[in-house]
């Protein structure tokens, strides 16, 4: 089952702007992963928050966590055309280390 | 370090064969590993845990006869979907987890296997 939704389900941006992607869930979690998956590929893991984070950077990446408001954003500044792919939110949610995927967001980079 | 791989990338089979997948951990061991589907542009579904020498953990929802899952190593998964029916054609992606080994439940993806039953 999935945990939660994402949204924008999809994404058009031109490349040097920034883009956001929104992912709410459901039930208490130890940790939220994002992922990226080009097309008809494996997923890329980006980056981890634990659920007593708020804020985390990796390079071009901004993800924040609200365990209140169960919801977390992914953000990527100064977009290329190669940030092109789907990006999936993944919570971990017990002691199984199982993850549940959220729904999804299409980012389009227009060059 | 922490490849996945699949094998085969791709493959199409006649309705009513079975098709095995396989999953490796090349570079680490892996007590478990995860199996999801993934439908044309929807979400990762899990479908079940892998857990070397024990059975695996389904899903609900998941049949658990005809997705024959197998981890007989600490390297190797397969899942062998039996007697496949074009709804079963999907693209299936396996996950090996790192936990134990460092990290915080990172897990690292196979490229997946696209199945097209005719």
């Amino acid at each position: 089952s999935q945990q939660g939704e994402e949204d924008p389900q999809a994404l058009s941006i031109q490349e040097g702007e920034n883009a956001t992607m929104n992912c709410s869930y459901k039930t208490s979690i130890n940790n939220l992963q994002w992922y990226r998956q080009n097309s008809g590929r494996g997923l890329v893991h980006l980056i981890l928050i634990r659920s007593n984070e708020r804020e985390k950077h990796s390079g071009r990446l901004r993800v924040t966590l609200d365990t209140s408001k169960k919801s977390s954003s992914l953000l990527i500044t100064a977009s290329r055309a190669a940030d092109t792919a789907s990006y999936f939110c993944a919570t971990d949610v017990d002691s199984s280390y199982k993850l549940i995927f959220g729904s999804g967001t299409r980012l389009l980079v227009r060059p | 370090g922490a490849v996945v791989s699949q094998h085969p990338s791709w493959v199409i089979c006649k309705s009513g064969t079975s098709v095995k997948i396989e999953c490796r951990s090349l570079d680490f061991q892996a007590t478990t590993m995860f199996w999801y589907r993934q439908f044309p542009k929807q979400s990762l579904m899990l479908m079940a845990t892998s857990n070397e020498g024990s059975k695996a953990t389904y899903e609900q929802g998941v049949e658990k006869d005809k997705f024959l899952i197998n981890h007989a190593s600490l390297t190797l998964s397969t899942l062998t979907v039996t007697s496949a029916h074009p709804e079963d054609s999907s693209f299936y992606i396996c996950s090996a987890d790192l936990t134990g080994q460092g990290s915080h439940n990172e897990q690292f993806f196979g490229p997946g296997t696209r199945l097209t039953v005719l």
